[in-house]
């Protein structure tokens, strides 16, 4: 079946734009997860949402990053003014729910650029 | 600290030999520990999950030791498509912690 798909896989953008990068989670899993991962280092949590809501956005790194997932499937993750320190790849994530027994699905990334 | 601490290397594998990596947690709330498969520029895709004293699966072997608050992987018989970056992660509080991982190269 189709796995967790991202888009775009490659964005680069200047300082100070805004992007959004789009997860799609396999379908029925109502666990949804932003990652961040930067070169030579582990996948660092973001936020995640149980449905609709954000559930926990304890990890977003402060108010220039938000996300939404309004109908409870595809989620948005946003940057306004993007710094060149947020360059890194950004990976989504789904689960049928939030178990601890529950596997997470990792979507191929977003290798965001900021120059 | 770091939640979850793996040394990264790079490990370096003869063919066919038994490596073993140690990741350590801090979180004492961690609930399930996976192992995670990750090859370079491509996303983690599960290689065990270890839910209470340890797992196998052909020539992968995974142990946790809860009083000491470390997970281990044992990989059998070395394949060069071994080869890829192992990330430890802890589940707790509703996330993954992950290590930076284990580089590991196989030579022929």
């Amino acid at each position: 079946g189709a796995g967790v798909s991202q888009t775009p896989s490659n964005k680069v953008t200047e300082k100070g734009k805004y992007v959004e990068l789009r997860c799609d989670p396999i379908s029925g899993h109502t666990a949804l997860y932003w990652y961040r991962q930067s070169l030579g280092q582990g996948p660092e949590f973001l936020i995640y949402f149980q449905g609709t809501g954000a559930a926990d956005d304890s990890g977003l790194p402060n108010d220039r990053f938000f996300a939404v997932r309004p109908e409870g499937s595809v989620s948005t993750l946003k940057i306004q003014r993007t710094e060149r320190g947020d360059s890194a790849v950004y990976l989504c994530a789904s689960s049928p729910g939030v178990a601890r027994y529950n596997e997470q699905f990792f979507g191929p990334g977003t290798r965001l650029t900021v120059l | 600290r770091k939640e979850v601490e793996q040394d990264p290397g790079p490990f370096n594998v003869p063919e066919g030999a038994t490596v073993a990596f140690n990741c350590t947690y801090s979180n004492s709330a961690s609930q399930s520990f996976f192992w995670y498969r990750q090859d370079c520029r491509k996303e983690p895709k599960l290689l065990m999950s270890v839910y209470s004293s340890g797992n196998e699966d052909g020539r992968f072997t995974a142990q946790l030791n809860r009083a000491s608050q470390y997970i281990s992987l044992l990989i059998r018989d070395s394949k060069l498509s071994d080869s890829a970056t192992y990330l430890c992660s802890g589940y707790g509080n509703n996330r993954l912690a992950f290590g930076k991982g284990n580089q590991v190269v196989v030579i022929p």
